[in-house]
């Protein structure tokens, strides 16, 4: 089946500084890949639409020059969650958008834990 | 844009016996309807899905139905096991679109007690 790589699988930074986070789909190309964001027994809140080769789509609330999206290849986009607070401490967890015969699907990826200090 | 409510938030069975969660979306041209288990700390397992061209489907002891008219859609899982404990989130999508983004429900915390 498709894979969904991310990286790191757990960071922890202070307050001020940003963290970039990679997902990789490992063995398909990815045009569309999109980047949620989970609080502890909450759900996930989409936050944006990564799209190679041109500019993310965020979804309402969600600042764009606080979360930076990079998709600069068909299996490579990254979030850099930049000056980070502690409200910003989540799981972010990608996903990738594999095109079948019918339809498409997404694959997510394991997920990455920030704990900003 | 796309709007899903789930329910109940919580639920409780007993071990063997049937669990069912609902939900509802908003916008007609969502076609595409997946569920998820998430233990903690994992990312969103697929544990089946439904499109909108077909009203039920069931793989062992996990089945959905969806009707279309009433923008519902259920997951019933039926001779519940203690390894079903989890979230389930369901969702949905435009599964023919190149930017068919997921919009999830809120989470059912499932509980089986033995």
């Amino acid at each position: 089946g498709a894979v969904v790589s991310q990286h790191p699988s757990w960071v922890i930074c202070k307050s001020g500084t940003s963290v970039k986070i990679e997902c990789r789909s490992l063995d398909f190309q990815a045009t569309t890949m999109f980047w949620y964001r989970q609080f502890p027994k909450q759900s996930l809140m989409l936050m944006a639409t990564s799209n190679e080769g041109s500019k993310a789509t965020y979804e309402q609330g969600v600042e764009k020059d606080k979360f930076l999206i990079n998709h600069a290849s068909l299996t490579l986009s990254t979030l850099t969650v930049t000056s980070a607070h502690p409200e910003d401490s989540s799981f972010y967890i990608c996903s990738a958008l594999r095109g079948l015969a019918e339809a498409y699907e997404q694959y997510f990826g394991p997920g990455t834990r920030l704990t900003v200090t | 844009g796309e709007n899903v409510e789930q329910h109940p938030s919580t639920l409780s069975v007993q071990e063997g016996d049937s669990a069912v969660i609902k939900c509802t979306y908003s916008d007609s041209a969502s076609n595409y309807f997946p569920w998820y288990k998430q233990e903690l700390g994992k990312r969103p397992q697929l544990i089946i899905d439904i499109r909108s061209n077909v009203g039920e489907k069931k793989d062992q002891r996990i089945a959905v139905t969806l009707n279309k008219t009433a923008k519902h859609f259920s997951l019933h899982i039926t001779e519940t096991q203690p390894e079903d404990s989890a979230v389930y989130f369901c969702a949905a999508s435009n599964g023919d679109s190149s930017a068919s983004k997921i919009i999830f429900g809120s989470g059912t915390r499932l509980s089986i007690r033995p």
